[in-house]
């Protein structure tokens, strides 16, 4: 069955630095675009970062743009997100989330990782 | 940006009750419009795409309808599982793709 795995989340400063990671299985990961979303505490979701099949194209929110970027390798079936000058309105549940084939919303998601951002 | 605007932001409803989401977009959207159950501590699932196609293993009490701008998730019969917090998402026009603020839909 479909599995993803994130991993990566951390209590971090503010200004640092932190990589998730997801790891795919049970279905073909290259054949897939791939999306990383966030929630906040208490909050709603915000979609954060897009990246195609072939990683040719990747999207951002503008709330992240410049500071985060989305990776993906797929011989190892696993998507990225390093991010980098976190703030503390960056803390979040990370989700990363798979795009249905043939439309464009989400049909597997991950558990989530944590990232806390906080002196 | 295309804001999703959902309504009301709680719904306290009995078992058994039937139970209406409503949501909005500020622009056409088409049909390209999906919905998310949440419940605590859980990722969120997808329940229909398309506005009114249920996803893979969705009961049939749930129900998508709407097109263009306004959009409705019914529930036929409450079920004690249903309780949770319901999300819209638009996927015509990205990026960005957007979500609407959330329904909780709660035990009254």
């Amino acid at each position: 069955q479909v599995q993803l795995v994130e991993s990566g989340g951390a209590l971090v400063k503010p200004g640092g630095s932190l990589r998730l990671s997801c790891a795919a299985s049970g279905f073909t990961f290259s054949d897939y675009f791939m999306t990383w979303i966030r929630q906040a505490p208490g909050k709603g979701l915000e979609w954060v970062s897009y990246i195609s099949s072939s990683t040719s194209t990747t999207y951002y929110a503008d709330s992240v743009k410049g500071r985060f970027s989305i990776s993906r390798d797929n011989a190892m079936k696993s998507l990225y997100l390093q991010m980098d000058s976190l703030r503390a309105e960056d803390t979040a549940i990370y989700f990363c989330a798979r795009m249905a084939l043939w439309e464009g919303a989400f049909d597997s998601w991950g558990q989530g990782t944590p990232v806390t951002v906080s002196s | 940006e295309i804001v999703m605007t959902q309504s009301p932001v709680t719904l306290s409803m009995s078992p058994g009750e039937r139970a209406t989401l409503s949501c909005r977009a500020s622009q056409s959207v088409n049909i390209n419009l999906a919905w998310y159950q949440q419940k605590p501590g859980q990722a969120p699932r997808l329940l229909i795409y398309g506005a009114s196609t249920r996803a893979t293993g969705i009961p049939a009490r749930f129900s998508g309808s709407g097109s263009g701008t306004d959009f409705t998730l019914t529930i036929s019969s409450l079920q004690s599982e249903d309780f949770a917090v319901y999300y819209c998402q638009q996927y015509n026009n990205w990026p960005p793709w957007t979500f609407g603020q959330g329904t909780k839909v709660e035990i009254k």
